[in-house]
């Protein structure tokens, strides 16, 4: 079974520039999550949905994230426009569900780095 | 505060030695599901063994298991005969079920495990 597929898995970009990230889940989950991780911390969520619907998107930073799941499955979080600090590296998640004994698959994530 | 902590910022094993990684959370939540995740230099987040706060049982999965001690908001894994793969960074998280806006996967700060030959 393949995994959550995440591309590209590096980026670096000019400030200012727009960046945008794509996810794959794994076939048949339902619930998505966007993750942010910055150099020698854990994750943090950015969004999540259930199909097509952002459940969670409390940690977003709405003046300049954004992020669509349409149909239910492919995911792309997008940034625009990018700054010095948005440099870390964007983790894809999928589970079937969304309770909390649910397994939450990660992608290989992408590495952005803001010049 | 904190809900997730992990002591160790790094720890040092030898090759084949059992290794435990030290995890204690924090909540009022009475359910709640905590997770292992490593993640080696190439960045994926592997997950690793997962412990429902209604599990009678401590949880293993091959050479990890997972030292559940509920009163003390602890757990702890445990890698039997470390291998040179091992060497990575793990992570330990929690997510409550019950409460409100708590549905989100948190994590702890992680420890850099290197095992040496």
């Amino acid at each position: 079974e393949a995994g959550v597929v995440q591309s590209p898995r590096y980026k670096i970009i000019e400030k200012k520039q727009p960046v945008a990230f794509w996810c794959n889940p794994i076939s048949g989950h339902n619930t998505l999550y966007w993750y942010l991780q910055n150099l020698g911390q854990g994750p943090e969520l950015l969004i999540r949905y259930e199909n097509e619907e952002a459940v969670d998107d409390s940690q977003l930073p709405k003046d300049r994230f954004s992020a669509e799941r349409l149909k239910g499955v492919d995911s792309t979080l997008k940034i625009q426009p990018a700054e010095l600090g948005d440099s870390a590296v964007y983790l894809c998640a999928s589970s079937l569900r969304g309770g909390y004994t649910d397994t939450q698959y990660f992608g290989p994530g992408t590495r952005l780095t803001v010049l | 505060a904190q809900k997730i902590t992990q002591t160790q910022p790094g720890m040092f094993v030898q090759e084949k030695e059992a290794v435990t990684l030290d995890c204690t959370y924090d909540t009022s939540d009475p359910s709640y599901g905590l997770f292992w995740y490593k993640q080696p230099s190439s960045g994926e987040m592997i997950f690793l063994i997962y412990q429902g706060s209604y599990d009678q049982q401590n949880a293993t999965e091959g050479r990890y298991s997972l030292n559940f001690q509920k009163a003390r908001k602890s757990a702890n894994l445990v890698i039997s005969a470390s291998q040179l793969g091992d060497s990575a960074m793990y992570f330990c998280a929690m997510r409550e079920g019950t409460f409100e806006g708590a549905q989100k996967l948190v994590f702890g700060q992680g420890t850099r495990l290197t095992i040496n030959p």
